[in-house]
């Protein structure tokens, strides 16, 4: 059974940084794409950023790009979004997904864990 | 950017019901669509890819149909369960994105 389990989250002040993780577990970390989503109360969900498998290719949306930045621990079978210069507006929950593939393309996600609360306010 | 735009955003309906839920694209995605179900307090649910493709365990009730700009989701019987707020994501490129999510209640 495939689990994707988040942790980090919290809350920080504007300006502030956080590192969030996801252990995953039940499948073949190394051989999938990985990514982000995140959902501010009462929003539909947005997509944040999704990383390869090998780790080489990474991609952000506008919102993240130059704040956020992804990564991978293949041999742990984590996956990590360190976000910097947070803003009231990066407040949300934010979902670890599988992508179900290695991460040429982009794909949708067909599992997602049950996400960690990002609150960033003073 | 593609803009994915869903309707109706609520949509009120009996069980034993079938409906029908449209998302809409600024441009092409071919069949790179996916839809997605959420309930309250818990991550979205893949059920729907590639437009029509039906997810491993996602009962046969839910199916999907459409290409390139205009596609819908629909369920032919509503059960109790499938009370929820419904996504579709759209991957033909990056970034990827949703629809703001269709809300099907309970009449």
């Amino acid at each position: 059974e495939v689990q994707l389990l988040e942790s980090g989250g919290g809350l920080v002040q504007p300006g502030g940084s956080l590192r969030l993780s996801c252990t995953a577990s039940g499948f073949s970390f190394s051989t999938y794409a990985m990514g982000w989503v995140r959902q501010a109360p009462g929003k539909g969900p947005e997509w944040v950023s999704t990383l390869s498998s090998s780790g080489s290719n990474t991609y952000y949306a506008d919102s993240a790009k130059g704040r956020f930045t992804i990564s991978r621990d293949n041999s742990k079978n984590t996956l990590f979004l360190q976000m910097n210069s947070l803003r009231a507006d990066d407040t949300a929950v934010y979902y670890c997904a599988k992508d179900p593939a290695g991460g040429s393309y982009p794909y949708y996600f067909d599992h997602w864990g049950q996400g960690t609360p990002v609150t960033v306010s003073s | 950017d593609i803009q994915m735009t869903q309707s109706p955003s609520t949509l009120s309906a009996s069980v034993g019901d079938r409906v029908t839920i449209t998302c809409r694209a600024t441009q092409s995605i071919s069949g790179w669509l996916a839809w997605y179900q959420q309930k309250p307090g818990k991550a979205p649910k893949l059920l729907i890819y590639k437009a029509s493709g039906l997810e491993t365990g996602v009962p046969s009730r839910f199916s999907g149909t459409g290409s390139g700009t205009e596609f819908t989701l629909t369920i032919s019987s509503l059960q109790p369960d499938d009370f929820a707020t419904y996504y579709c994501q759209q991957y033909s490129s990056y970034p990827l994105t949703f629809g703001q999510g269709t809300k099907l209640e309970i009449k």
